[in-house]
């Protein structure tokens, strides 16, 4: 089975300052990771996803994350918050064994400050 | 652009009642999921379906039920309504088999409070 753990439940920053969300994820095989936001009264919508090929994966909105296998970790970074980044961030796990259905962990609610 | 339409966004039932939540997706995909958002928990699974009449309990399956008769459609059942069921519930779809190549795309949410 696989699972993630977000560290952190709350994340503030400055705006402009460098933004990092933690992930960590447990996994027996190699792993498909994932990272989804919300906004406020939405739903989520997929920020990036690591399928194997690259380690560094960009996405949307300037955010890209690392996949390290050696840390088992696949953390989230922006080098400069924006007010329009205030979300809920999921970062989510899933394989190509078992069932096709991603484990999402507790998420990680980023504030910015002016 | 695909669109997964949750029926109600707000609800409120009595505790004991039969609940049904409504998922509609315009974009032929094979899978659909039913998760619940608790704060501090994030989302967790309850059921999916990649396929017409075909389910698959999640992790947290116990006290409710799905159906699925059309592709597009996929139904939420909490057979009677408990107190602990008050949650937002999260529907969402996905393209094909290959989960890992084919994003997640979810509805609004419905916030269902059981009194």
């Amino acid at each position: 089975a696989q699972s993630v753990t977000q560290l952190g439940s709350h994340v503030s920053v400055s705006e402009g300052a460098l933004v990092l969300l933690r992930c960590n994820y447990s996994s027996s095989v190699p792993p498909y990771l994932f990272w989804y936001v919300q906004y406020p009264n939405q739903g989520l919508q997929l920020l990036l996803k690591y399928t194997s090929a690259a380690t560094l994966v960009k996405g949307i909105n300037g955010f890209e994350a690392e996949f390290k296998k050696s840390e088992t970790s696949f953390h989230l970074t922006k080098p400069s918050a924006h007010m329009s980044d205030a979300a809920e961030y999921f970062c989510a796990v899933t394989t190509d064994t078992g069932r096709r259905a991603l484990t999402f962990g507790s998420g990680t609610r980023l504030q910015v400050q002016p | 652009d695909v669109k997964v339409t949750q029926s109600s966004r707000y609800l409120v039932k009595r505790t004991g009642e039969k609940v049904f939540l409504e998922c509609v997706q315009d974009m032929d995909h094979e899978n659909m999921f039913w998760y619940r958002q608790d704060p501090g928990l994030g989302l967790r699974l309850i059921y999916f379906s990649y396929d017409v009449k075909m389910k698959e309990k999640g992790d947290i399956p116990e006290g409710y039920s799905v159906s699925r008769e059309k592709k597009e459609r996929f139904s939420l059942i909490l057979e009677s309504a408990s107190t602990n069921q008050t949650s937002m519930y999260l529907c969402a779809s996905s393209l094909g088999t290959g989960i890992y190549n084919s994003p997640l795309h979810f509805g609004n949410g419905t916030r269902l409070t059981v009194t």
